[in-house]
């Protein structure tokens, strides 16, 4: 157990529509990533959060947005949701040195 | 561009040989190189971390180099075991901090 949780587990939703999915790091960590993983494009880093701020972004459509709240969890919102969107979400909380602890994902499905 | 190379090809070894992966990588200058285990549908688990100035690091069974001036990273494990099989991911991180991936060499150990 990584210490990372995200909620939920599983998701599937219709095209057009939107999702919310969250995260909580590891009690100590002020930063989160969000990676997308499907089959064909690997493990993509899509943003990345600090304290609250956001800190660096990856290859994430404008019809996805995320925020960190004072309690460092975070949320990563998808919108107008296509088939392509279908993949695993992963949440990550790193140390100093960047080593990143990564939580069990939510499966998006969209159908 | 910066480009990351893992042999996508299966890895096929016999239990108690050593496995060898390799990451090579392309117009980046990494601090320093992450590698990560990852089962199916599970989030990746960090392993080793390397510095620029580090040409090997070891832990138990593991061993990871990193020449910086043939830009690769070598990934043993010695003494493999059925449940060595996963898949291995190398990852980058720059001045930036940012993490970049590897698209992941899967390793199948066989009794």
């Amino acid at each position: 157990d990584s210490g990372v949780t995200q909620t939920p587990k599983h998701l599937i939703t219709a095209t057009g529509q939107r999702v919310t999915l969250r995260c909580s790091p590891r009690s100590g960590d002020l930063s989160v990533y969000w990676y997308q993983q499907s089959l064909d494009q690997g493990l993509q880093f899509l943003i990345q959060y600090y304290n609250g701020e956001e800190r660096a972004k990856g290859n994430i459509l404008e019809r996805f947005s995320a925020q960190q709240f004072p309690d460092l969890h975070s949320e990563l919102n998808l919108s107008s949701l296509e088939l392509g969107d279908s993949a695993l979400y992963f949440c990550a909380s790193s140390t100093r040195d960047n080593e990143q602890y990564f939580g069990p994902g939510t499966r998006l499905t969209v159908t | 561009s910066q480009k990351i190379e893992q042999n996508s090809e299966a890895l096929n070894i016999q239990e108690g040989k050593t496995a060898t992966l390799t990451c090579n990588y392309t117009n980046y200058s990494p601090a320093y190189l992450q590698w990560y285990r990852q089962d199916p549908g599970r989030g990746p688990v960090f392993l080793l971390l390397i510095r620029e100035n580090e040409k090997e690091k070891r832990k138990e069974r593991l061993k990871v180099t990193f020449d910086t001036t043939l830009k690769q990273s070598l990934f043993h494990i010695t003494a493999s075991q059925p449940a060595d099989s996963a898949t291995y991911l190398c990852a980058l991180v720059g001045n930036t901090g940012k993490l970049i991936f590897g698209q992941g060499t899967t390793l199948q150990v066989k009794p």
